[in-house]
């Protein structure tokens, strides 16, 4: 559901290694999801996305896993650097629905 | 333009003062979305407008907040009689909305802080 009034959750990862982003979505009908990358002062930006209708999207350096079963979305970033260093939100989709739906956000942090 | 557009991008005023927060979308896009951010916080939805259908006001915090968006042109935020906690980025972005299937295009926020 919509986040609001939570402080982010914070994930904290050496430069080089992988990071996984989660997030839990709540619709079961939710048709597309998007992942957001907001660094700071910035508004969000797109990263990736995928539809219901695949498990796995890869993009440069990113990829995204769906699982539908349990309503979990996940980004993995490869080889983190610090530009990788923001808040990501995933957001949920469905047919006929007035708008998307942001997750809380997760907190990324590159250690050197 | 280019990309969602919103000004001012800061804005300090006075508890009790009305402010007024605009934002140009990406022409052509059909849907607009105002979010309120608190600092270290997340996204927290407000007002959706989405072509000539009713907007959906279901985010607005109080009465003291109300949108305009006039066709798929400019949308405006109004906040009325300003109160400290309403101190926050607001952020607005646009999407086109094809076949069920939307990617919103955000623009870089207005800081606004009620002193």
């Amino acid at each position: 559901g919509e986040s609001v009034g939570l402080h982010l959750p914070t994930l904290s990862v050496q430069e080089g290694d992988n990071s996984i982003i989660n997030c839990a979505y709540s619709n079961s009908a939710s048709d597309y999801f998007i992942w957001y990358k907001q660094e700071s002062g910035k508004g969000p930006q797109f990263i990736i996305d995928i539809r219901s209708n695949m498990d796995k999207r890869q993009g440069q350096r990113v990829t995204v896993l769906l699982n539908k079963t349990v309503k979990h979305l996940s980004l993995q970033i490869a080889a983190t650097q610090p530009g990788d260093s923001a808040v990501y939100f995933c957001a949920e989709g469905s047919p006929g629905a007035q708008k998307l739906v942001f997750g809380q956000g997760t907190r990324l942090t590159i250690n050197p | 333009g280019a990309g969602v557009s919103q000004s001012p991008s800061n804005k300090v005023t006075e508890k009790g003062k009305d402010v007024e927060l605009r934002c140009d979308p990406i022409s052509g896009h059909t849907a607009l979305y105002w979010y309120r951010q608190r600092l270290g916080q997340g996204l927290e939805f407000l007002i959706y407008f989405q072509g000539n259908s009713a907007p959906d006001k279901s985010g607005l915090p109080s009465d003291r907040f109300s949108a305009e968006r006039t066709g798929e042109s400019v949308s405006t935020l109004t906040i009325q009689r300003t109160q400290q906690e309403d101190s926050a980025v607001y952020l607005c972005a646009s999407s086109l909305y094809i076949l069920g299937y939307e990617k919103l295009f955000f623009g870089s926020g207005t800081q606004l802080s009620v002193l």
